[in-house]
């Protein structure tokens, strides 16, 4: 148990669609990262967010994007889904006290058909 | 792109033995991370080994660091079934600090 908790844990959308993905870190972490892992991958980096602003960013384009609230959560939206953006969705927050490791959740596997 | 490339791709052992996989990277790091995922569920992290460090333990974890290679290696002692995961390396970006770069991972079997 990490304490960070996704939402849903699953989805499908088919393609054009919008998705929101949802993600409540752990108490008292204050940077969220969002995350893709295509199957038999490593999780890729999408964004980090710290204190409500992108932090950061990968190789992703502009159709994802997302937002960090007061409280820390964040969302992940995906817009114009496209057939490979299936995979799993993994949030992760970071203990400003840490050395950089991460808490992950569970994911929120999305399916676009 | 993959900065971390971890090996054996899969493993397959018995119950008691030891696992050692090992990753390489590319660029210059100030740490290195090992993380565990269990099919298709969200990593944990097990160990960060720092790059003036050349081994640390944690349980029945070991992990090496040589940044002469760009390598490092996890080795798992006394293998249980509840061991079966998949096993990933992973080194921060500069800059970013919880840009991690993953490896592919290594699938670890462990069987009765």
């Amino acid at each position: 148990e990490t304490g960070v908790t996704q939402s849903p844990t699953h989805l499908i959308k088919t393609r054009g669609q919008q998705v929101t993905l949802r993600c409540s870190s752990q108490s008292g972490h204050n940077t969220v990262s969002w995350y893709q892992q295509a199957l038999g991958q490593g999780p890729q980096f999408i964004f980090q967010y710290y204190r409500e602003e992108e932090n950061g960013r990968g190789n992703f384009p502009p159709r994802f994007s997302g937002l960090q609230f007061p409280n820390y959560s964040s969302e992940l939206n995906v817009n114009a889904l496209e057939l490979d953006d299936s995979a799993l969705y993994l949030c992760a927050s970071t203990n400003p006290q840490g050395a950089g490791e991460l808490f992950f959740g569970e994911g929120s596997r999305l399916t676009v058909l | 792109s993959q900065q971390g490339e971890e090996d054996p791709q899969a493993l397959s052992i018995q119950e008691g033995e030891n696992a050692t996989m090992n990753c390489s990277y590319k660029t210059s790091i100030n740490n290195l991370q090992w993380y565990r995922q269990n099919s298709g569920r969200g990593l944990v992290h097990l160990i960060l080994i720092r790059s003036n460090e050349r081994e640390k333990h944690s349980g029945r974890l070991r992990v090496t660091l040589d940044t002469s290679k760009k390598s490092s290696s996890l080795l798992i002692t006394a293998s249980r079934a509840a061991d079966t995961a998949s096993y990933f390396c992973a080194t921060p970006h500069t800059g970013t600090a919880s840009k991690l770069t993953f490896g592919t991972g290594t699938r670890l079997q462990v069987t009765l």
